[in-house]
């Protein structure tokens, strides 16, 4: 069965305080991975899809990455104005996304 | 490019009643997935649309059912609601070139209250 798993649930981090989101997944046959950002009350936001190991994406503050069994998400320098859950999902079926359970981020000022 | 749109945003109604929700996909794209979104289930698959047919189905009752126009514009309905029907519900719209290769984008969610 298609499992993502994210870690951590939440993450308290001081403004410039750099770190790294984790998302590992089990699935037959990856078909990409993607990363999406929500705050809330409204609906996510996307960010990034990667498609084969060793590929790495980057926007602002964020990158990417990608190996056969994981993907991290690493936030450079944040600010508060990157505080949000971020969920990764990887394709469930036809053309349907299957969801981890997000990691909150918190940067405090 | 006007992105994905939902209405309405807000919907309360008590248990037992029946409910439709609108979205409108970004402008080409044929695709749309609904999802529904809980604090203890997180995202969860409901049904996608292509061309007016459903495609692909998540594991929820037949309560819940949707349609799609033939401008790709979709509804989903939720009949004899039920206090944990309670959620935001997602609409996402995708262009759907490869099945599964799509990135999704997600619109500002209808978040319904059932008392």
């Amino acid at each position: 069965e298609d499992q993502v798993t994210q870690s951590p649930e939440a993450l308290r981090l001081q403004e410039g305080e750099s770190s790294s989101l984790n998302c590992s997944y089990t699935v037959s046959g990856l078909r990409g991975l993607f990363w999406y950002r929500q705050d809330p009350g409204k609906g996510p936001e996307f960010l990034f899809t990667l498609y084969s190991a060793g590929e790495e994406k980057e926007k602002e503050r964020l990158k990417a990455t990608l190996t056969k069994k994981e993907s991290f998400l690493h936030i450079t320098a944040p600010k508060p104005e990157d505080s949000a859950t971020y969920l990764c999902a990887v394709p469930g079926g036809a053309n349907n996304l299957f969801f981890g359970t997000g990691t909150r981020l918190t940067v405090i000022p | 490019k006007a992105g994905v749109t939902q209405t309405p945003r807000y919907l309360i109604k008590t248990r037992g009643q029946q409910v439709t929700l609108s979205c409108s996909p970004i402008s080409g794209h044929r695709s749309v997935s609904w999802y529904q979104q809980t604090p203890g289930q997180g995202l969860q698959f409901l049904f996608e649309y292509f061309s007016e047919t459903q495609r692909n189905k998540g594991n929820f009752p037949g309560r819940f059912s949707g349609r799609q126009f033939s401008n790709s514009r979709s509804e989903m309905n939720v009949s004899t609601l039920e206090l944990g029907d309670s959620a935001l519900y997602l609409c996402a719209s995708s262009l759907n070139f490869r099945q599964g290769y799509n990135e999704q984008f997600f619109g500002p969610g209808t978040r319904l209250t059932v008392l």
